[in-house]
């Protein structure tokens, strides 16, 4: 089960940042806050992940509170093919001899507006 | 370039029959792996394969047969099939086991089954 909680859609304009929070109240300390997204018809595409600092790349940056019970991601400058469905996922720590798994939750959809 | 590539994107089928899918990423990655995608768009993984060794089957049936013929290739086979297997179906290859870093998905392969 998703580690997880979402809201299920936002808007935003483009051009102004898109600001999306994501709670994971139960994270251990070893597992990481990854954000994936699926834009229409595609296969999810890496955005950033985070253990517990604040990460920033190309695509985006990634606030994670001291505690590590919640995160934002950060689309500084949106644009419309920002639209898509953004999925916050804990990384489950691979168990012995197994390896990590992502654990998909419903995502959020995030429409960028004219 | 792509870094993950998937053959067929389409697939329409009968009940009962046989079809496979081809997955190869060109990544130099150690590790692949195949997701279904149902039709309330929850992502589920399905296998994970290290240096062609299965590490993980999600108690998928085992009319389900990953094969990995060397670690840049991981194809799907799927005998009997049925209409509940109608879903996308996404490949995708991360580094190795346990880094944590991102996992690469593929464009998916839509299989219908009449």
């Amino acid at each position: 089960d998703a580690k997880t909680t979402q809201p299920t859609s936002m808007d935003c304009a483009e051009g102004r940042a898109a600001n999306l929070p994501c709670n994971h109240s139960t994270i251990s300390g070893n597992e990481y806050v990854y954000w994936y997204r699926q834009i229409h018809s595609q296969g999810p595409q890496y955005i950033i992940h985070g253990l517990k600092n604040n990460e920033t790349n190309e695509m985006a940056s990634l606030i994670i509170t001291e505690d590590r019970k919640s995160s934002t991601l950060i689309l500084p400058h949106a644009t419309l093919r920002d639209t898509a469905v953004y999925y916050c996922i804990v990384r489950v720590a691979p168990s012995q001899g197994g390896s990590e798994k992502l654990v998909f939750g419903k995502g959020m959809k995030l429409t960028v507006n004219p | 370039d792509t870094a993950v590539s998937q053959t067929p994107k389409y697939l329409v089928t009968q009940m009962g029959n046989d079809k496979s899918i081809k997955c190869e990423q060109n990544l130099g990655h150690d590790t692949m792996y195949w997701y279904k995608q149902d039709s309330k768009k929850f992502l589920k993984i399905m296998f994970s394969y290290n240096n062609k060794e299965l590490i993980i089957n999600e108690t998928v049936p085992n009319r389900f047969s990953p094969k990995s013929p060397d670690k840049a290739h991981l194809n799907l086979h799927i005998n009997s099939l049925e209409l509940g297997d109608s879903a996308v179906y996404f490949c995708a290859s991360s580094q190795d086991l346990t880094t944590s870093g991102a996992k690469f998905f593929g464009p998916g392969t839509r299989l219908t089954v009449l």
